[in-house]
């Protein structure tokens, strides 16, 4: 069965800092995996999402991710938070052929001046 | 512009009442999923359907039941049976896959359902 572990629940950073957001899968063959964002009381916003190819994916609001096989980790990166960045942060992974997907806990972002 | 709709924002449920929750998109995509949503235990995938009639069983569907009787809406109904039915609940739906690649899925904001 494939799952996903965020092990950071809660990160604060000062704004204008680099972030690095950690994700890693456990599923057996080559995973499909998404990275999306969700500010209170709202619907997940898809951030940035990797297939094959190129290990490395930019998204959008300037994040990127990289994905690394061997360490079965899909890290969220951004080289200077903005406080609008303050969200809450969900990894997730579908494996090939089914759109069912397992997502993380998630990782609540806060931002300080 | 086109999106996924989710209404009433906000729903409050009596004991041994049935609600229902409304999702609706324009967005002409063939799957959509609910999920419910706790504080620490991210999103759990409650009913999930690919096609209009067709629909299959999450992780969590005990006392809950949906229907896709048409391509646009997948209504939630929360149950009597579902005995801790206050959470956060979104829906979502994605285009089912195209050259064989997982397709993102799109959110709606979310309906919170709370037990008076």
């Amino acid at each position: 069965a494939q799952s996903v572990t965020q092990p950071d629940i809660h990160i604060t950073v000062s704004e204008g800092a680099s972030l690095e957001l950690r994700c890693n899968y456990s599923y057996g063959a080559t995973p499909y995996l998404f990275w999306y964002v969700q500010s209170p009381g709202q619907g997940l916003q898809l951030l940035l999402k990797y297939f094959s190819g190129d290990t490395l994916v930019q998204g959008i609001k300037g994040f990127e991710a990289e994905f690394k096989r061997s360490q079965s980790s899909f890290n969220l990166r951004k080289p200077s938070v903005h406080w609008s960045d303050a969200a809450e942060y969900f990894c997730a992974v579908g494996p090939f052929g089914n759109e069912k997907l397992t997502f993380g806990t998630g990782t609540r972002l806060t931002i300080i001046p | 512009d086109g999106g996924i709709t989710q209404s009433p924002k906000y729903l409050f449920r009596k004991e041994g009442q049935n609600v229902t929750l409304s999702c609706e998109q324009n967005l002409n995509h063939d799957a959509m999923y609910w999920y419910r949503q706790d504080p620490g235990q991210g999103l759990r995938l409650i009913y999930y359907s690919q096609i209009v009639n067709d629909f299959q069983k999450g992780d969590i569907a005990e006392g809950y039941s949906v229907s896709r009787e048409k391509k646009e809406s997948f209504p939630l109904t929360v149950t009597s049976a579902q005995k801790n039915p206050t959470a956060f609940y979104l829906c979502a739906s994605s285009i089912v896959r195209t050259l064989g690649r997982n397709q993102p899925q799109h959110f709606g904001d979310g309906t919170r359902l709370s037990i008076l």
